[in-house]
C-alpha cells in the first residue's frame, strides 16, 4: 500500500519558537499533499493543499504567514509553524494523494505542544 | 445542512454482530467516496473506497453507495473489539479538485 511518513511524531516547544514538520511519501510520488489539524475530540480540519513546485492553497481562516508550507519535491512537503503559541498545540496530520483516484493516505501525525 | 453528515454515536454492537455505519452527503455531483478508520490518538487509515452505485466488498467490510439517495454506508461483519474506533466518511465533491470533505465521524464500540 501507499505509505506516508511524518517527522517528528511528537514535539514540545516554547512559545515564540518555530517548528518544522516533514511529510514524505515513501513508495509513491505525490503531486498533491494535504495538511490537516485535529483538536481533541474534533474532526479533521483541512489547513492547506500543497502542490509540488507551486504555492500552497490555504483554507479560509488559516494564516499562510504563520503556517508555511513547502512542497519542493514529489515526495516531500514541510509545514513550519512560525512563532508558535499555546493555542497552536494540536495534532497535525499530512496526507498524500494517490492520483488519479483521489485516495488520500495519511501520515502518522505530529503532536505539537507549545508551552 | 452539513456537506457530509454522520451520526456521531457511539454505536455499540456486540462482538460478532454486523455494524452498520451511515453517511449522507449534500453535493449531488460527488464522484468518489471513502471510509477511514481512526483509532484514538492516531491518524486516519483508509479502509474502503467506492466510486459507483452498489456494493463493494473487501474482507469483512462492505461499502454501499446510492447516488440517487446521496447515501453511502459501511457494513462491518463479525465485528471485533479491535474494530472499536471512529469511522470517517469522506467525499470528493464535484469541482473540489482532489480535496476530500470529511464527516465528523461515527464512534463504534464493539463490546465483548
Amino acid at each position: 500500500g501507499a505509505v506516508v511518513s511524518q517527522h517528528p511524531s511528537r514535539v514540545i516547544c516554547k512559545s515564540g519558537t518555530s517548528v518544522k514538520i516533514e511529510c514524505r511519501s515513501l513508495d509513491f510520488q505525490a503531486t498533491t499533499m494535504f495538511w490537516y489539524r485535529q483538536f481533541p475530540k474534533q474532526s479533521l480540519m483541512l489547513m492547506a493543499t500543497s502542490n509540488e513546485g507551486s504555492k500552497a492553497t490555504y483554507e479560509q481562516g488559516v494564516e499562510k504567514d504563520k503556517f508555511l508550507i513547502n512542497h519542493a519535491s514529489l515526495t516531500l512537503s514541510t509545514l513550519t509553524v512560525t512563532s508558535a503559541h499555546p493555542e497552536d498545540s494540536s495534532f497535525y496530520i499530512c496526507s498524500a494523494d494517490l492520483a488519479p483516484i483521489y485516495e488520500q493516505y495519511f501520515g502518522p501525525g505530529t503532536r505539537l505542544t507549545v508551552t | 445542512q452539513k456537506e457530509v453528515e454522520q451520526n456521531s454515536g457511539p454505536l455499540s454492537v456486540p462482538e460478532g454482530a454486523i455494524a452498520s455505519l451511515n453517511c449522507t452527503y449534500s453535493d449531488r455531483g460527488s464522484q468518489s467516496f471513502f471510509w477511514y478508520r481512526q483509532y484514538s490518538g492516531k491518524s486516519p487509515e483508509l479502509i474502503m473506497s467506492i466510486y459507483s452505485n452498489g456494493d463493494k466488498e473487501d474482507g469483512r467490510f462492505t461499502a454501499q453507495l446510492n447516488k440517487a439517495s446521496q447515501y453511502v454506508s459501511l457494513l462491518i461483519r463479525d465485528s471485533q473489539p479491535s474494530d472499536s474506533a471512529t469511522y470517517l466518511c469522506a467525499v470528493n465533491k464535484a469541482g473540489g479538485g482532489n480535496k476530500l470533505t470529511f464527516g465528523t465521524g461515527t464512534q463504534l464500540k464493539v463490546e465483548l
